[in-house]
């Protein structure tokens, strides 16, 4: 079993629309997770961290943390052709363990 | 600026070459990582550091060597005994804290010819 998992996707959203992005993960021990977008040929950059049950609002980003159910995602309101990147779900414990990444496109 | 550099951004090696590719950062951060991406996929640990004169295997290690003799830099070398060296190479660092959060340099994409 993978450490992070997440959807590759892609997924295309019509700009203006929520687009959903979701990970899980297999070590109810980890305590810290994080959400990076990555463009094309370019390095992640860190866009949310959470460490918390519960929603942490940034803007037009949400991520929502679910300890119980091994499960964190990311929200994107009002999706604009720039969000489209690959997202990548990580998670730290000792070391940090990142998922494959969902490709977004956002349709203008 | 505080951040994270590497160089050099392309890189060219023939077979049968070692390489080594920088990565320096100002952040202060105790804790620095080299990972490993290939079209498509995520993000494979090569090797980390927590503290100076100290660093680990990752999932990937072979083939690569890693030094820290400070706590700004953390040279990555590919030997020749990487079977499959062609990749987007990535360093980050972080502080050494549970909770702290990763940050990445530019990126160095080597290609063997």
């Amino acid at each position: 079993q993978k450490e992070v998992e997440q959807n590759s996707g892609p997924l295309s959203v019509p700009e203006g629309a929520i687009a959903s992005l979701n990970c899980t993960y297999s070590d109810r021990v980890s305590q810290s997770f994080f959400w990076y977008r990555q463009y094309s040929g370019k390095s992640p950059e860190l866009i949310m961290s959470i460490y918390s049950n519960g929603d942490k609002e940034d803007g037009r980003f949400t991520a929502q943390l679910n300890k119980a159910s091994q499960y964190v995602s990311l929200l994107i309101r009002d999706s604009q052709p720039s969000d489209s990147a690959t997202y990548l779900c990580a998670v730290k414990r000792g070391q940090f363990y990142f998922g494959t990444g969902t490709s977004l496109t956002v349709i203008p | 600026d505080g951040g994270i550099t590497q160089s050099p951004k392309y890189l060219f090696r023939k077979e049968g070459q070692n390489v080594t590719l920088s990565c320096e950062q100002n952040l202060n951060h105790d804790a620095m990582y080299w990972y490993r991406q290939d079209p498509g996929q995520g993000l494979r640990l090569i090797y980390y550091s927590q503290i100076v004169n100290d660093f680990q295997k990752g999932d990937i290690a072979e083939g690569y060597s890693v030094s820290r003799e400070k706590k700004e830099s953390f040279p990555l070398t590919v030997t020749s005994a990487q079977k499959n060296p062609t990749a987007f190479y990535l360093c980050a660092s972080s502080r050494a804290g549970g909770g702290d959060e990763q940050f990445f340099g530019p990126g160095t994409r080597l290609t063997v010819l």
